[in-house]
């Protein structure tokens, strides 16, 4: 069982616009910043958002990330169905001093 | 082009050790923080290890503590993980990851670049 806490699944048709959830407590998520991979079948992972809300080079607005509290989203505009696979939430944790990865969550495009 | 190309991996008996490398190039490996993430078959990402940017200041998942050492040869441009008493629940792709900022802590952003190496732990 992870420390961080996402959806096992999510889904949504093309076009349509999802969010996944990350919960986390005030030892990580409420005093670090959170970070976001994406995981194609076969590939490696992929960092999609960092610093909450920061996309890197080449990833495509259509993915936004914030953060509130001891909560984080990723949230995905206009789906696509090349947005399929697992998306995981990550940050430091200052009580264990290390990285989490939330369980992550299995998005399917209908 | 930023390139990390993981090598060592392998099969390995149970309580044996294994040494992971991860070749970096295309930036200035010294400047960087550098980490292990691990993935095992059909699970999540585990994170494993981080190393900072000047090799003063290393962290480990409880699950490896005392068994795995991370450790960086700025000479080489390459990260090393050496793995002993490995376990069956050792058996994963490990990757390596670099981070994003340049002199930055342990805790900043990493990228996941490789496409890893196997390790199957088994008797």
């Amino acid at each position: 069982q992870s420390v961080l806490t996402q959806p096992p699944s999510a889904s949504g048709t093309p076009g349509q616009r999802v969010t996944i959830s990350c919960s986390g407590s005030s030892s990580n998520i409420e005093s670090n910043t959170v970070h976001w991979y994406q995981q194609v079948p076969g590939s490696a992972p992929k960092l999609l958002i960092y610093t909450n809300n920061q996309r890197p080079s080449g990833v495509p607005d259509r993915f936004s990330g914030s953060k509130s509290g001891t909560s984080a989203s990723l949230a995905i505009s206009g789906l696509q169905s090349e947005d399929e696979g697992d998306y995981y939430c990550s940050t430091w944790d200052d009580s264990l001093h290390g990285v989490l990865f939330g369980g992550g969550t299995k998005l399917t495009v209908l | 082009q930023v390139q990390l190309v993981e090598s060592g991996g392998g099969v390995v008996q149970p309580g044996r050790p294994l040494r992971l490398s991860c070749a970096v190039s295309g930036v200035s490996f010294s400047g960087y923080g550098m980490h292990w993430v691990r993935q095992a078959p059909g699970k999540g990402l585990e994170w494993v290890a981080v190393i900072s940017y000047d090799g003063t200041n290393k962290n480990y998942a409880d699950s490896v503590k005392g068994r795995f050492t991370i450790s960086r040869d700025t000479s080489k441009n390459t990260l090393y993980l050496q793995m002993n008493s490995l376990r069956h629940e050792d058996t994963a792709i490990y990757y390596c990851a670099k981070t994003l900022i340049w002199l930055g802590q342990s805790r900043d952003a990493f990228d996941i670049r490789g496409q890893g190496t196997m390790v199957t732990v088994s008797s």
